[in-house]
């Protein structure tokens, strides 16, 4: 597709479990980020990759929070033994350069 | 910390208003300020703005920047019901990361 694809839309896991979700970007776009979105909050910086580096991963809340992109496309972020404050929606954007940032639709997380 | 201040937070109209949104921001660096429409999904890009004084228009919206007050203006106008959204602002604070900071939003609302 033309856009920034992301899934699950939507995930519910019990608090403990570890969940994973996955960010497809636009093709070429060399830069990709994970944004975390409460309710009724705009987004909040998680981390950055630029191609498979991971240049800044200051936003993530914990080391329970891990995010990779091996071969400098596909995004995966994960989350391991979730809490209640997890629950959010996670948006992830790609964009070349200075070039403004396309978004996904997110993945609602909600922890039960 | 490099704060970006919405305002209103929320507006209710009729159609056929014109309404002017608000963002400040506080910054010591600074690359570009952006402006973004979210309604139920993924924040779709309006503006990017990088110098003063410049208006950029798309249809019935505009926005432009003052770099000297750290000020910039989105505005709307003759609004129709599909307007209603939540419109989000976030600086870019340049150097080698391009990660946004983002306001709160002003969630808006056109009632016919």
């Amino acid at each position: 597709g033309a856009g920034v694809s992301q899934s699950p839309r939507y995930k519910v896991a019990k608090r403990g479990q570890d969940v994973a979700l996955r960010c497809d970007p636009i093709s070429g776009h060399v830069s990709l980020f994970w944004y975390q979105q409460a309710l009724g909050q705009g987004p909040e910086f998680l981390t950055y990759f630029q191609n498979e580096a991971q240049l800044d991963k200051s936003g993530l809340p914990s080391d329970r929070f891990f995010a990779e992109r091996p071969e400098g496309s596909v995004s995966t972020l994960k989350i391991q033994r979730t809490q209640q404050e997890d629950s959010a929606v996670y948006l992830c954007a790609s964009s070349l350069g200075v070039q403004p940032q396309h978004f996904g639709d997110g993945t609602r997380l909600s922890i039960l | 910390e490099d704060k970006v201040v919405q305002s209103p937070l929320s507006l209710v109209v009729h159609e056929g208003d014109t309404v002017t949104l608000n963002c400040s921001y506080e910054v010591t660096n600074f690359r570009s300020l952006l402006w973004y429409k979210q309604e139920k999904k993924a924040p779709t890009f309006l503006f990017m703005l990088t110098s003063s004084g410049i208006e950029k228009k798309s249809g019935r919206l505009s926005s432009i920047l003052d770099k000297k007050e750290l000020f910039s203006i989105l505005n709307i106008t003759a609004t129709q019901t599909g307007d209603s959204a939540v419109y989000l602002c976030a600086r870019n604070s340049g150097g080698s990361n391009y990660k946004l900071t983002f306001g709160k939003g002003t969630l808006l609302t056109v009632n016919p």
